[in-house]
C-alpha cells in the first residue's frame, strides 16, 4: 500500500524552463511534507518543506504547492539548471501520530537539458 | 561543519551473517533515524531514536535492531542476513524528535551474497 506516490518516474526539461514534479498521497493524517533530491552515491539532500497549514512555500528557485483537498503536492523549479538533474523524492509525515517517520515516494528522475 | 557520517560506506556480507552499521549525527542533533533504500524505491523507515530511546519502528523483522549512545551516535544491527537485505542504509539526524527537514548521511551500501 503506497501511501505516497510519484507517478512520473522521469522528466526531461530544457535549461531555463520550469520543472514541475508531482506527488500524491492517500493518508489524510499527513501534515508535513518534504522534498529531497538525490545524486548518485550521495544521501538525499533536503530541499524544501511545507506544513499542512500552508498551501505554498517558496525558497529561491524552489516552490512547493500543497492541495490538501486533492491530497497533492508539487515542486516547481524555476528556472531549471543542468545541476538540478537528480532524483527527487517527496516524503510525508503524520507529526501528530507520535512517531516521526517519513513515508517516501519512489522518486522522479529529473534531467535538465543544456 | 561535519555532516552526518556513516561507516562503512560499502560492505559485502554472506547470507546468515550479522552486520553492524554506524552513524554519527551532526553535532547537537539528538535524533537519529534509519532508513533502508532498495534500488528503484524510496527510503523506507526502520527506526527512530531520540535521547537514546526508541521513538518509532517501521515494518521490519526483529532481525533488525538499533541503539543510540550517550554521544547520540547510533548503530543499526541486522542478524541472519538475507539476500533481500541488500540495500542502501541511510541515517538521518535532526535537532529534535520531530525530524523537521532532517539531514541524511551518504549511506552504507550493503550487499548480501
Amino acid at each position: 500500500d503506497q501511501q505516497v506516490k510519484q507517478n512520473s518516474p522521469s522528466l526531461s526539461v530544457q535549461e531555463g524552463r520550469i520543472s514541475i514534479l508531482n506527488c500524491d498521497y492517500t493518508n489524510s493524517m499527513f501534515d508535513y511534507f518534504l522534498w529531497y533530491k538525490k545524486y548518485p552515491a550521495e544521501g538525499p539532500t533536503f530541499l524544501i518543506s511545507i506544513s499542512s497549514i500552508k498551501d505554498k512555500n517558496e525558497d529561491g528557485r524552489f516552490t512547493v504547492f500543497l492541495n490538501k483537498s486533492a491530497k497533492h503536492l508539487s515542486l516547481h523549479i524555476v528556472p531549471s539548471q543542468p545541476g538540478d538533474s537528480a532524483v527527487y523524492f517527496c516524503a510525508a509525515s503524520a507529526t501528530t501520530s507520535g512517531t516521526y517517520k517519513y513515508i517516501f515516494g519512489t522518486g522522479t528522475r529529473l534531467k535538465v537539458l543544456a | 561543519d561535519a555532516g552526518v557520517t556513516q561507516s562503512p560506506t560499502h560492505l559485502i556480507k554472506t547470507r546468515g551473517q550479522h552486520v553492524t552499521l554506524r552513524c554519527s549525527p551532526i553535532s547537537g542533533h539528538k535524533s537519529v533515524s534509519w532508513y533502508q533504500q532498495v534500488l528503484g524505491q524510496g527510503p523506507q523507515f526502520i527506526f527512530q531514536y531520540y535521547e537514546k530511546e526508541e521513538r518509532g519502528r517501521g515494518n521490519f523483522p526483529d532481525r533488525f535492531s538499533a541503539r543510540q549512545f550517550p554521544n547520540y551516535s547510533s548503530e543499526l544491527n541486522v542478524n541472519a542476513l538475507l539476500l533481500g537485505d541488500s540495500a542502501l542504509y541511510l541515517c538521518a539526524s535532526s535537532l529534535g524528535v520531530a525530524g523537521y527537514g532532517y539531514t541524511f548521511g551518504s549511506g552504507t551500501r550493503l550487499t548480501v551474497v
